[in-house]
């Protein structure tokens, strides 16, 4: 089955321990991408990326980091979290091929809670 | 400032009536639009997707128009149904299609479609 798969689900953790969520698809896309989902704030880009170590900052990428070492995998890394980083995290992929570019497929979201 | 806007009072309807929800968005040229269902709690789903040289697209009961001079889409359900309740989102990109991946999401309309 075409899917993004993320992991954790749920996570809470304390102020300032780094964390990775992990992001793995396996529809050969080329594009992918990290956003937060915040009430009232709708969907927010935090990176994304265009091909394996090509990435670029959004609309949110302070206090984030990510990497694409490899074409399926796309990990979102908080160095020092902090509660206002309390959000749902949603990772997805997209093909964008010349004079192609396909809807994105979400993961099933990462509940992360900061104290 | 740049900015989408959808609809943000919910829009309730009767099993069987058509839903129109609207996207409108100011400083953008977007190389095109899509359309996404979220359930809560849940990634968003993608419906449609509409380039900027297409006037209307369709795929079953679902139709979307894109009107680039009054920069904005609409988005119909006909022969809505209890099922098709959801936030629908709108979403643009601004870079094009073979430059960056800034998909830019509106905050979304919540349909609830009574029986």
């Amino acid at each position: 089955e075409a899917q993004v798969t993320q992991n954790p689900r749920y996570l809470i953790t304390v102020t300032g321990k780094k964390l990775t969520v992990t992001c793995s698809q396996n529809m050969n896309h080329e594009y992918m991408s990290w956003y937060r989902q915040d009430p009232g704030l709708g969907l927010r880009q935090i990176y994304y990326s265009m091909n394996v170590e090509v990435t670029d900052k959004g609309d949110v990428p302070e206090g984030y980091k990510v990497s694409r070492k490899e074409k399926r995998n796309f990990p979102l890394i908080l160095e020092s979290p902090s509660p206002n980083q309390t959000s749902l995290y949603f990772c997805a992929s997209s093909l964008r091929a010349e004079g192609h570019i396909g809807g994105y497929t979400f993961g099933s979201g990462t509940r992360l809670t900061v104290v | 400032s740049q900015k989408i806007e959808q609809n943000s009072e919910a829009l309730n309807i009767q099993e069987g009536k058509t839903a129109t929800l609207t996207c409108n968005y100011t400083n953008y040229s977007p190389a095109y639009l899509q359309w996404y269902r979220q359930d809560p709690g849940r990634g968003p789903v993608f419906l449609l997707l509409i380039r900027e040289n297409e006037k209307e697209k369709r795929k079953e009961r679902l139709k979307v128009t894109f009107d680039t001079t009054l920069k904005q889409s609409l988005f119909h359900i006909t022969a809505s149904q209890p099922a098709d309740s959801a936030t629908y989102l709108c979403a643009l990109d601004i870079t094009g299609y073979n430059q960056g991946g800034k998909l830019i999401f509106g905050q979304g309309t919540e349909l609830s479609v009574k029986p």
